[in-house]
C-alpha cells in the first residue's frame, strides 16, 4: 500500500485542455514537493510546499497544499507538449529522516 | 557539469553476480540517498547516509549494502544480484541546513539482472 496515493495514474490530453493531479494520504507531512520526471532522467524539483493551505504558482503550474497538510493537488493550465511527464508528489515528515514518493502521474500532451 | 552522477548508466548482469553501483555529487551536500524506481510503485528508498559516519536503511534495504566513502560519495552494492533487482536505481543529495527536504537527484542506472 502505497503511502502517498496519486491520482490519475496515467492522463492523455490534447494541447490547450487544464488538467488537475492529486496526491493524497493519511498521514500529515512537515513538507510536500512536486517532481517531474523525464524519460531517461532522474526527477527535477517543480516546487515545495510546507504551510496548510498554501498555494504556489510556477508559471502555469498551480500547486496547493492541503489545510491539515495531508493532500496535494497540482493544476496545469494550457497544457503543453513540453509538459509530458512523470509527476511525482514525496512528502516528509518533522525530522525529514524519511521522505516517502507516490507512484506518480504519467501525463501525456498531445499536439 | 552534473551535479549528482551515477555510474554505470546502464548494466546487464546475471544472477549471482555482485554488482556496485556508484554515486558522486559536487553540491557539497551532507545527505546521499540510494532508491529504486518501478513501474506503478514510485520511488522506495534502500538507504540513506546524513554524513560519512552515518548510515541508515530505508523501507526496501535487504540485498543491499552502501559505503559513504567520503562526503562526496556513495556506493550501492548487490551481493548475489537477483532478478526481483531488475530495476531503475537513483541517487539523490540534499542539504541537512534546510528543513524542506528537497533532493537532487542524479541521472539513474538501469540494471538488468538475468
Amino acid at each position: 500500500t502505497q503511502l502517498l496515493e496519486q491520482s490519475p495514474q496515467f492522463l492523455s490530453i490534447q494541447e490547450g485542455e487544464n488538467l488537475t493531479v492529486y496526491c493524497n494520504s493519511s498521514s500529515v507531512f512537515s513538507s510536500l514537493q512536486w517532481y517531474r520526471q523525464e524519460p531517461g532522467e532522474g526527477p527535477v524539483l517543480l516546487v515545495t510546499v510546507v504551510t496548510g493551505g498554501e498555494v504556489k504558482k510556477l508559471k502555469r503550474l498551480t500547486f496547493q497544499f492541503g489545510d491539515a497538510r495531508k493532500d496535494s493537488s497540482l493544476h496545469i493550465t494550457a497544457a503543453q507538449p513540453g509538459d509530458t511527464g512523470l509527476y511525482l508528489c514525496a512528502g516528509a515528515g518533522d525530522n525529514n529522516n524519511d521522505m516517502r514518493f507516490g507512484a506518480g502521474t504519467r501525463l501525456t500532451v498531445k499536439p | 557539469d552534473a551535479d549528482v552522477t551515477q555510474t554505470p548508466r546502464n548494466r546487464i548482469t546475471k544472477t549471482g553476480k555482485r554488482i556496485m553501483l556508484e554515486c558522486s555529487q559536487t553540491k557539497g551536500h551532507d545527505r546521499m540517498y540510494w532508491y529504486r524506481q518501478d513501474p506503478g510503485l514510485g520511488l522506495q528508498l534502500i538507504y540513506y547516509s546524513f554524513d560519512v559516519k552515518d548510515i541508515n536503511k530505508g523501507e526496501i534495504s535487504d540485498g543491499y549494502s552502501v559505503s559513504r566513502q567520503a562526503q562526496a560519495k556513495f556506493s550501492l552494492s548487490l551481493e548475489s544480484a537477483i532478478p526481483n533487482q531488475t530495476a531503475l536505481y537513483f541517487c539523490a543529495t540534499s542539504d541537512a541546513g534546510t528543513a524542506r527536504a528537497e533532493q537532487f537527484f542524479g541521472p539513474g542506472t538501469r540494471l538488468t539482472v538475468l
